[in-house]
């Protein structure tokens, strides 16, 4: 069982360039999501999805875009890189979206450094 | 909007207890849940509570919830060299949705 798989574990980018974090999960988990991970600043909400075909905006969307077409696979693209988005980013899921789910899985990151 | 807030650093002697406190914002939270984080890995879950408890033990950990001042804490007993790791709180808010709310994590240091 493989859980949450990112792909690529590391990356460099130049400013503008464009490039798509992979994440795919094979839990059948509804929920899934985006964070990143900046020294002194934990984890914080980029986009987020409930269900293939839906995803919504978290705490710092602005740069980064998302798209749901299957339960399992949820890619965030990164259109025009900036500095600002060196950072490490996790992929997170969970079985369901509200009630009782407790636990969500990480992937184990992508660390992302634009020069 | 939700803030979740903890202490940056903690150093401790192995064999010793290691407290490590939270509080947060949103008072409608029904979970909340303490992760670690190693070196170069994603984050576990490490144990949770439900917002109606008080206190929560599994093993070597005990969490402590006062919910009236919104505080949170991890007690690991016996802190182990092998517990150094970041540790996140996180509060599920209480929107639909469930997103979680991460404090900035504290680093636990543990000297032999």
């Amino acid at each position: 069982n493989a859980g949450v798989t990112q792909t690529p574990k590391f990356q460099v980018l130049k400013t503008g360039q464009s490039m798509t974090l992979q994440c795919a999960q094979d839990m059948n988990h509804e929920y899934m999501s985006w964070y990143r991970q900046d020294p002194g600043m934990g984890l914080r909400l980029i986009h987020y999805s409930v269900g293939a075909g839906i995803t919504d905006q978290g705490e710092v969307p602005n740069g980064y875009n998302v798209s749901r077409s299957t339960t399992e696979d949820f890619p965030l693209r990164l259109l025009s890189a900036a500095p600002s988005q060196t950072s490490v980013y996790f992929c997170a899921s969970r079985s369901g979206w509200g009630g009782v789910n407790i636990e969500a899985f990480f992937g184990q990151g992508t660390r992302l450094t634009v020069v | 909007g939700e803030d979740v807030e903890q202490s940056l650093f903690l150093s401790v002697r192995e064999g010793d207890s290691s407290v490590i406190n939270c509080t947060y914002t949103d008072s409608s939270s029904t979970y909340l849940y303490w992760y670690k984080q190693e070196p170069g890995a994603g984050l576990q879950l490490l144990t949770y509570i439900f917002s109606n408890m008080d206190m929560k033990q599994d093993q070597r950990l005990t969490v402590l919830l006062n919910k009236k001042d919104k505080h949170l804490s991890l007690r690991i007993a016996d802190t182990q060299t092998g517990d150094s790791a970041i540790y996140f709180c996180a509060e599920r808010d209480g929107g639909s949705q469930g997103n979680l709310i991460f404090g900035k994590g504290t680093k636990l240091s543990v000297k032999p």
